[in-house]
């Protein structure tokens, strides 16, 4: 159980075009979900919070008008990535938290991530 | 100062060993730990978390905390190399309830556990 997919696996896309990731909780319903982004060799940042129907958080210095974000259902959210540029090339995660009463109430649970490459 | 330190390794051991991995932090708002376990290119898998002070076991795993010293240990008995993988410590406050979902990952150990 817990299962978390995110499509594409990676990306390879040309500066200045937007690339869309979806992020799914397969097997239960996702209140809140997360993105992060991994620079090679660093650890994840948190870069915005989703909650379904509602605004996404940004943490400070994430600029909510390059990456918008979606929580449309409960167990799907996505990430665009508008007007990408080499800078914006990394390791994108997404996790999900099940939200339900109980010992993992808090647990986050990961996707495999997508590689953004931009050229 | 970070609000988490993990010394990243490289960390190289023989099939069999006891590995110990290490965090600290620098807040005492944090009261919610957890350690991550991520293969090259994939993302993380929670191995284990804990709200307390002392010693959690799960297998061949045992976490520990102490946060008089606000420090964290993750321990693997009898490692395999299948073991062998990027460690991550993570964080958060915990206030009402709940952790908000802040979550602040160290920076992660690799570890290798040879054949």
């Amino acid at each position: 159980g817990a299962v978390v997919s995110q499509h594409p696996s990676r990306v390879i896309c040309k500066s200045g075009t937007s690339v869309k990731i979806e992020c799914r909780s397969l097997d239960f319903q996702a209140t809140t979900m997360f993105w992060y982004r991994q620079f090679p060799k660093q650890s994840l940042m948190l870069m915005a919070t989703s909650n379904e129907g509602s605004k996404a958080t940004y943490e400070q210095g994430v600029e909510k008008d390059k990456f918008l974000i979606n929580h449309a259902s409960l167990t799907l959210s996505t990430l665009t990535v508008t007007s990408a540029h080499p800078e914006d090339s990394s390791f994108y995660i997404c996790s999900a938290q099940p939200g339900l009463a109980g010992n993992n109430q808090e647990t986050q649970y990961f996707g495999p991530g997508t590689r953004l490459l931009v050229l | 100062q970070k609000e988490v330190e993990q010394d990243p390794g490289p960390l190289s051991v023989p099939e069999g060993a006891i590995v110990s991995l290490n965090c600290t932090y620098s807040n005492s708002a944090f009261q919610y730990f957890m350690w991550y376990r991520q293969y090259s290119r994939k993302g993380p898998e929670l191995l284990m978390y804990t709200y307390s002070s002392g010693n959690k076991e799960d297998g061949r795993f045992t976490a520990q905390v102490d946060k008089s010293s606000k420090y964290i240990s993750l321990f693997i008995r009898d490692s395999q190399p299948s073991d062998s993988a990027t460690y991550l410590c993570a964080i958060a406050p915990w206030a009402g309830g709940t952790s908000y979902g802040k979550l602040t990952f160290g920076q992660g150990t690799i570890l290798t556990v040879h054949p």
